[in-house]
């Protein structure tokens, strides 16, 4: 009964290259959500998703940052370019439909920038 | 503009005492509450939640109150026990999650 997953664990970038967090969600869950946690501060949300659909990227920077959860294989995060800033603890989590309230944390993802 | 905010960042009690954890929050729209609970270099686990339409919510050591007026909500946990040192986050829902900054509880033996 495995959970949220996420890899890689730890990722580290230099300033400029590109970064690629994966996400596979709890069996049975096809709703995807990301979140990035800065140091000392709370979860903030990034994207939710569904299969081939974005459903509300509010809080994804304009530039730089994409997310995709295609039809076959897990959600993918990507930070072109990325700078010292991007440096944080990414979090995906995972929701069936209708229960988009209750959602399931993956181990998190730590991305940092030289 | 935070509109859920844990004033405390810090908590500490001793085992077997109560740990009440405060949140409020700003956005009437809110329908739902929850808590998570996160040890270091893990992604935060569900703990706990309450409906709008209630005001308290029990699950074994650990009780949810919200109060609607003033805006507030608190969790129990009674009696604390060592295992539960760890970051508490509240989170509120209108169409998604929004996070408090979260409270370091260390409950000492």
């Amino acid at each position: 009964n495995a959970g949220v997953m996420q890899n890689p664990r730890h990722l580290v970038r230099r300033r400029g290259q590109e970064a690629r967090l994966r996400c596979s969600p709890m069996k049975g869950h096809s709703h995807v959500y990301w979140y990035r946690q800065l140091p000392e501060e709370g979860l903030k949300f990034m994207v939710y998703l569904q299969k081939e659909n974005i459903i509300d990227e509010s809080g994804m920077p304009k530039e730089r940052f994409s997310a995709e959860f295609p039809k076959e294989g897990p959600s993918i995060l990507r930070i072109q370019q990325v700078v010292r800033g991007d440096s944080a603890a990414y979090f995906c989590a995972s929701s069936i439909p209708g229960f988009q309230e209750t959602q399931y944390f993956g181990p998190g993802t730590r991305l940092l920038v030289l | 503009d935070q509109q859920v905010k844990q004033n405390s960042p810090s908590l500490s009690v001793q085992e077997g005492r109560i740990s009440i954890l405060n949140c409020d929050y700003t956005n009437s729209m809110f329908d739902y509450f929850l808590w998570y609970k996160k040890y270091p270099a893990e992604g935060p686990t569900f703990l706990i939640s309450i409906s709008s339409i209630k005001d308290k919510n029990e699950d074994g050591r650990f009780t949810v109150f919200l109060n609607k007026s003033a805006k507030h909500l608190s969790l129990h946990i009674v009696p604390s026990q060592p295992g539960d040192s760890a970051v508490y986050f509240c989170a509120a829902s209108a169409s998604r999650l929004t996070f408090g900054e979260g409270t370091q509880l260390t409950v000492n033996p």
